[in-house]
């Protein structure tokens, strides 16, 4: 299986300054049809998962263009350019390349 | 628009059985393969597993491999997971999703499950 290692697990951030969060797969995440199958949620407090980043960088429809994805193979990034209070939660990353999915840790983001 | 619904959870003993139920609506049922994810409490989200639109092809997380059994009823747009053999470990929410070639894009409220004596 894939092992999926996000850091940091916590992320203090002042509003409006921008955070980064990195996930590094144990296996390529290329799959077989040529998609990178990397995905990005967002859970707020007391709410179900959202789904804002798959394919490494396409943003899901309504999500704001702060949040952007990129990278490639193994290591991947989440970035918020801004952030703002509605943001607070936790943050996964997620492969679906390999059959028996996996999921990163999650990162706490939090305003100091 | 997209609507998923768990439900059957409870509070159960160790080692006893439960099914949970997911009613889906809103979209094709039957043309979507979909998952079972689960999340322990103040715990990150765990796959647990996930079930071909057509049923043929169920992998399974090695943490529930030969406890849990997933399932579909394409006619009655309904998923399930049969638990057996519980143990306090398998205490969390757990939510039905939707897959999207790759990824998961919808999201149910979640079935609590407890496990405990």
């Amino acid at each position: 299986d894939a092992v999926m290692t996000q850091s940091p697990l916590s992320l203090p951030v002042t509003l409006g300054q921008p955070a980064s969060i990195s996930c590094r797969s144990s296996q390529s995440l290329v799959h077989s049809d040529g998609n990178i199958y990397l995905n990005w949620f967002q859970q707020r407090p007391g709410q179900s998962p959202r789904r804002l980043i798959y394919k490494v960088s396409e943003r899901d429809s309504g999500v704001p263009d702060r949040f952007s994805g990129s990278g490639s193979g193994t290591d991947f990034t989440l970035k918020i350019s801004r952030v703002e209070a509605e943001d607070v939660g936790v943050y996964y990353c997620m492969q679906g390349t390999h059959w028996r999915w996996t999921f990163g840790q999650g990162t706490k983001v939090e305003i100091k | 628009q997209v609507q998923l619904v768990e439900s059957g959870g409870g509070v159960v003993q160790p080692g006893r059985s439960l099914r949970l139920s997911c009613v889906a609506s809103g979209f094709t049922f039957n043309t979507y393969a979909m998952h079972w994810v689960r999340q322990a409490p103040a715990k990150g989200l765990e796959w647990v597993a996930l079930i071909s639109y057509d049923g043929r092809d169920k992998p399974y997380a090695d943490s529930v491999k030969g406890r849990f059994t997933i399932s579909r009823d394409n006619s009655k747009n309904t998923l399930y997971l049969q638990m057996n053999s519980l143990s306090v470990e398998d205490t969390a929410l757990y939510y039905c999703v939707r897959d999207q070639l790759g990824s998961l894009d919808y999201w149910g409220q979640g079935t609590l499950v407890t496990v405990s004596s």
